[in-house]
């Protein structure tokens, strides 16, 4: 196992309303990105946290969200959800953003939107 | 922004068999490109990596070689066993800036016994 825990795991919500989702990173590891893979699909890079500071952001609108605390956990946020937002959602530590050091992920939220 | 294309989408072979799974990118200021494992219900898991700076690394059946001119980079599982049926992502970014790294659709590998 590699240490990065996620909760819940499992998340079913309706349309419009709003969801977050924590991770906890691995000790020694001050970097947490946040990814998205629906079905079938690769995972999809939402944003990634940096000692507290947003570091990078992918193609997602601003109602998704986050934010890394001291002890370098995070949460992400999703406001106003929509049916297509319903995929599986994977926060990933390593210990810098630099130089492509290797991430360990979490083991997923899996995110139903009916 | 980076786009990666990885191919095939399924690969079949049989136990002992090699297996060689191909990834394109279009950023050439891609640096670093990692390869994940993913079993069925199992978080992504990285199973080698590759910088820029290299152009081939093995561990044990595994490696990975890269092209930076053409802009491509595979994998190559050799003596392939059951266990390694996954899905395989590859990933492009580049690394010590802002990190956004880029994966593949993902490749469903399936080795028979």
């Amino acid at each position: 196992e590699t240490g990065v825990t996620q909760s819940p795991t499992h998340l079913i919500k309706t349309r419009g309303q709003q969801v977050t989702l924590r991770c906890s990173s691995q000790s020694g590891h001050n970097t947490v990105s946040w990814y998205q893979q629906a079905l079938g699909q690769g995972p999809q890079f939402i944003f990634q946290y940096y000692r507290e500071e947003e570091n990078g952001r992918g193609n997602f609108p601003p109602r998704f969200s986050g934010l890394q605390f001291p002890n370098y956990s995070s949460e992400l946020n999703v406001n106003a959800l929509e049916l297509d937002d319903s995929a599986l959602y994977l926060c990933a530590s390593s210990r810098s953003q630099r130089d492509g050091n290797e991430q360990f992920f979490g083991p997923g939220t899996r995110l139903t939107v009916l | 922004g980076e786009n990666v294309e990885q191919h095939p989408s399924t690969l079949s072979v049989q136990e002992g068999d090699s297996a060689v799974i191909k990834c394109t990118y279009s950023d050439s200021a891609s640096n670093y490109f990692p390869w994940y494992k993913q079993e069925l219900g199992k978080r992504p898991q990285l199973i080698i990596d590759i910088r820029s700076n290299v152009g081939e690394k093995k561990d044990q059946r595994i490696a990975v070689t890269l092209n930076k001119t053409a802009k491509h980079f595979s994998l190559h599982i050799t003596e392939t066993q059951p266990e390694d049926s996954a899905v395989y992502f590859c990933a492009a970014s580049r690394a010590g800036g802002s990190y956004i790294p880029t994966f593949g659709r993902g490749t469903s590998l399936i080795v028979h016994p």
